[in-house]
């Protein structure tokens, strides 16, 4: 197992279209978190699933944002109609209960 | 006020010095990162703490859950250490929040 891994880790995009992001978390994770990190700013809280069960989401992500883990292992987050403040590191990280977390290398966003 | 602060926000050290970079809490927690971060790069789980103290290499983590603290130590630090250093705590039963990040520099 290699850890938690991100794809893809750069996404330049225009305006107005749609963007998705995928996270594999480590093997047996049951927990699979999602963040938001903007220029020389700490991380923020999207959302987190437990297994499939997405358990918490955060007033920062708009309507635009959606997020699933259909099957308890790999995530997926989109962003639709992306705007300019939308470019941030979406990192994900994932662990098992309440251990030890690993995140991944985050997706790098730029809204042009 | 945030629920998870840090101090100092930048720090600049000679290699060699002894660093100490502190976290408050304000929240019940049922665990505490310290997180490493190079720039532009992913982040690094250093330590997860829920209670004492722990070392690894030369780098040492407390915790204080009585008086909501933790700190984050690097003995003899070189330029390589230079990176953000992040706390965040694990709510119980809920999400990670972090603190703003300590902007480390080791000057050689």
């Amino acid at each position: 197992d290699t850890g938690v891994s991100q794809n893809p880790r750069h996404k330049i995009t225009k305006r107005g279209q749609n963007v998705t992001f995928r996270c594999d978390p480590i093997s047996e994770h049951n927990r699979l978190y999602w963040y938001r990190q903007t220029l020389g700013q700490g991380p923020e809280f999207l959302t987190y699933f437990q297994n499939e069960a997405q358990l918490e989401k955060s007033r920062l992500l708009s309507d635009r944002f959606s997020a699933e883990r259909p099957k308890g292992s790999f995530s997926t987050l989109e962003i639709q109609r992306t705007e300019q403040g939308d470019s941030a590191m979406y990192l994900c990280a994932s662990s098992f209960s309440d251990t030890e977390a690993f995140f991944g290398q985050g997706t790098r966003l730029t809204v042009v | 006020k945030n629920e998870v602060e840090q101090s100092p926000q930048n720090l600049t050290a000679q290699e060699g010095e002894f660093i100490t970079i502190n976290c408050s809490y304000s929240v019940g927690i049922s665990a505490l990162h310290w997180l490493q971060q190079h720039p532009g790069g992913g982040i690094v789980s250093l330590f997860m703490l829920s209670s004492g103290k722990k070392k690894h290499g030369r780098l040492i983590a407390t915790i204080n859950i009585q008086e909501k603290h933790s700190s984050l130590h690097i003995t003899a630090s070189h330029p390589r250490d230079s990176a953000v250093y992040i706390c965040a705590v694990l709510l119980v039963g809920q999400n990670f929040v972090f603190g703003p990040g300590t902007r480390l520099s080791v000057l050689p």
